[in-house]
């Protein structure tokens, strides 16, 4: 049990769909992030959250929307998202930006 | 840019053996290195983390090296057993976007012969 949880696990969805994937983290740490895993391809970082302010975006497209209402608690908001968009999406915790971080189970998302 | 290479990109060993998998990154000026298991269809699991200022950190059977100069680090595992059988995933902090940015490689598929 690595201390961060996200939900769902397993996400379908339809192009014109609209959800929510949820992370959170038990260990008290002030960064968060979410990372983009596609066959065959590394992880791809898409945000960073630090202290509950978005550090930058990686030039991640609009149709991913990033919250952090506080420092345990980080979603992710997905509309009119493409199938290419299917994915496992992981979210990291680290007590500070640099430090080591600390991977959830991810949601394994599949757009139809 | 950061650009991360792990060889070989899949590796299949008999039970007790030791290994050594490989990490390759491009632009030296890291702030750490972090090496870390997935298991199939599961987020990951930190390994060993080595700070840009040190040469090797060790875990149970788990030790990884980085020379920085050369832009390598390797995991050594020894005596391999069936429960190691993961993508191994090597990680560099540089300086990016914001204040840090982590690179990934694409992995090393191991599989441990019993």
């Amino acid at each position: 049990e690595t201390g961060v949880t996200q939900t769902p696990r397993h996400l379908v969805m339809g192009m014109t769909n609209k959800k929510s994937l949820k992370c959170e983290q038990h260990l008290g740490h002030n960064a968060m992030y979410w990372y983009k895993q596609s066959a065959k391809k590394p992880l791809e970082l898409m945000f960073v959250y630090s202290l509950e302010e978005r550090v930058e975006n990686n030039s991640v497209p609009s149709r991913f929307s990033p919250e952090c209402p506080n420092s345990s608690h980080l979603f992710l908001h997905l509309h009119t998202l493409q199938p290419e968009d299917s994915a496992l999406y992981l979210c990291a915790s680290s007590q500070v930006i640099r430090d080591e971080q600390y991977f959830g189970p991810g949601t394994r998302l599949t757009v139809t | 840019k950061q650009e991360v290479t792990q060889i070989p990109a899949a590796l299949s060993v008999p039970e007790g053996e030791n290994l050594v998998l490989n990490c390759s990154f491009t632009d030296s000026a890291i702030y750490n290195l972090q090496w870390f298991r997935q298991d199939p269809g599961k987020g990951l699991t930190s390994l060993l983390l080595i700070q840009s200022s040190q040469r090797e950190q060790t875990s149970g059977r788990l030790n990884a090296s980085l020379d920085k100069s050369s832009g390598r680090s390797t995991l050594y595992i020894a005596a391999s057993q069936p429960g190691d059988s993961a993508t191994y995933l090597c990680a560099v902090a540089s300086r990016g976007f914001g204040n840090e940015k982590l690179t990934f490689g694409t992995g090393t598929r191991l599989t441990i012969i019993p």
